[in-house]
């Protein structure tokens, strides 16, 4: 049983579309992160979720909006999509106030 | 506020060479550290945790509040550790940051 499943796996698409990737966790976790990793590898936070907190990076456009409809789920949509929005986006989850993180295996967004 | 500060992009070494990827941290408070490892398009996997103080894989690291480090060692490279590896830090109420990444490559 995948512990942390992001779909899709692979999403290209065309710039100005608007785009979901979802995120599903089976670990009983209550907050749940997106992460971003660039071209360089880097690895940047973009929102953390619990069913109390919305933690949004500053940095983050607000075209990026995570949704949850419940606490194993938070979703990503990102609206009028660029070309520099292209990343791997990895979504995790976590015990509020947990180290352990478990990660999904990325879904590979490329705008064209 | 927190840093943590990975500084080779690229680390080269032999097999059967020991390897250092060098972390250092920020953080006014108690931290947490960690080492993820990712391998070639594959999702972050946890490596080790300060807290728990074991090997994994052959490696190890050491938290030096003195010099705010958190070097990830192994004695002897394998080919199979080339990888991506992360240096984390919890504060405990805001995300894991993470350091921008070392790339270990173990040439035969």
């Amino acid at each position: 049983d995948t512990a942390v499943s992001q779909t899709p796996k692979y999403l290209v698409t065309q710039m100005g579309n608007d785009k979901s990737i979802k995120c599903e966790q089976n670990l009983g976790h209550d907050t749940m992160y997106w992460y971003k990793q660039d071209s360089k590898k880097f690895l940047k936070i973009m929102f953390s979720y619990n069913n109390k907190e919305l933690i949004i990076n500053e940095t983050v456009p607000n075209r990026f909006s995570p949704k949850s409809p419940d606490k194993a789920h938070l979703n990503l949509h990102i609206n009028s999509l660029e070309l520099g929005d292209s990343a791997v986006y990895f979504c995790a989850s976590s015990l509020r106030g947990g180290s352990g993180y478990t990660f999904g295996s990325g879904t590979r967004l490329t705008v064209v | 506020a927190q840093r943590v500060t990975q500084p080779e992009k690229l680390l080269s070494v032999f097999k059967g060479a020991p390897v250092e990827l060098k972390c250092n941290y920020s953080y006014s408070g108690s931290p947490e550290l960690f080492w993820y490892v990712q391998y070639s398009r594959q999702r972050l996997q946890l490596l080790l945790r300060h807290i728990s103080r074991e090997s994994i894989k052959g490696f190890t690291a050491d938290l030096n509040k003195g010099e705010t480090s958190f070097h990830l060692k192994k004695p002897f490279a394998q080919e199979e550790d080339s990888a991506m590896y992360y240096c984390a830090l919890n504060s405990g109420n805001t995300p894991l940051v993470f350091g921008k990444g070392t790339r270990l490559s173990v040439i035969a």
